[in-house]
């Protein structure tokens, strides 16, 4: 498969620890966060979202942490498994409501997960 | 449900040429929108088409166009290409703008030499 990014910071984990994977966002007016998975070959794959009047949220496996104070947000994957390799993108939208020019995705990180 | 799909998958153009690339949304999607992602980077917003017109437009020149379809499939267009073009361009397809409910598709990738 193609390469989705040959310079980008790699956090890399073994098979069964914990994974986190941060992202410093760009505005303090930012409302709405989105984690996504990108795969070799393949489009971003949503994983998880969080409001700005939520600190936390958890899904399976994953959970989400934003702190507004220091624009900051954070993906934990739990029992990391070699299927979660992949690089992991942090999406910010800067202005209330839906709007495409507002959507900003950060640099992504890649996790390279060890046998 | 095919999800959504980009054809072709890789495309070779050389500078000053013209590149479609097409989208189809996922089944239910009415909403489309571009990105392009240069290599080690994040996407870009490009565009959205919603009911056969642009809505929102990223900070891109006009020789990036675009079309939405009845069908809600669509088209990217660049024209007059430059090396910096290339990219992957990826689809996204959403119903009514929401991107909450946003799916990417797997993008074509364009090499302009």
């Amino acid at each position: 498969g193609e390469s989705v990014g040959l310079h980008l910071p790699t956090l890399s984990v073994q098979e069964g620890d914990n994974s986190i994977i941060n992202c410093a966002y760009s505005n303090s007016a930012s409302d709405y966060f989105i984690w996504y998975k990108q795969e070799s070959g393949k489009g971003p794959q949503f994983i998880i979202d969080i409001r700005s009047n939520m600190d936390k949220r958890q899904g399976q496996r994953v959970t989400v942490l934003l702190n507004k104070t220091v624009k900051h947000l954070s993906l934990q994957i739990a029992a990391t498994q070699p299927g979660d390799s992949a690089v992991y993108f942090c999406a910010e939208n800067i202005e209330g409501g839906w709007s495409g020019q507002n959507f900003v995705f950060g640099p992504g990180t890649r996790l390279s997960v060890l046998p | 449900d095919a999800g959504v799909t980009q054809s072709p998958t890789h495309l070779i153009k050389t500078r000053g040429q013209q590149v479609t690339l097409r989208c189809s949304p996922k089944s239910g999607h009415d909403t489309v929108s571009w990105y392009q992602q240069a290599l080690g980077q994040g996407p870009q917003f490009i565009f959205q088409y919603y009911e056969e017109e642009e809505r929102q437009r990223g900070n891109f020149p006009d020789r990036f166009s675009g079309h939405q379809f009845p069908n809600y499939s669509s088209e990217l267009n660049v024209n007059a290409l430059l090396l910096g073009d290339s990219a992957l361009y990826l689809c996204a397809s959403s119903f009514s703008s929401s991107v909450e409910t946003q799916y990417f598709g797997p993008g074509t990738r364009l090499l302009v030499l």
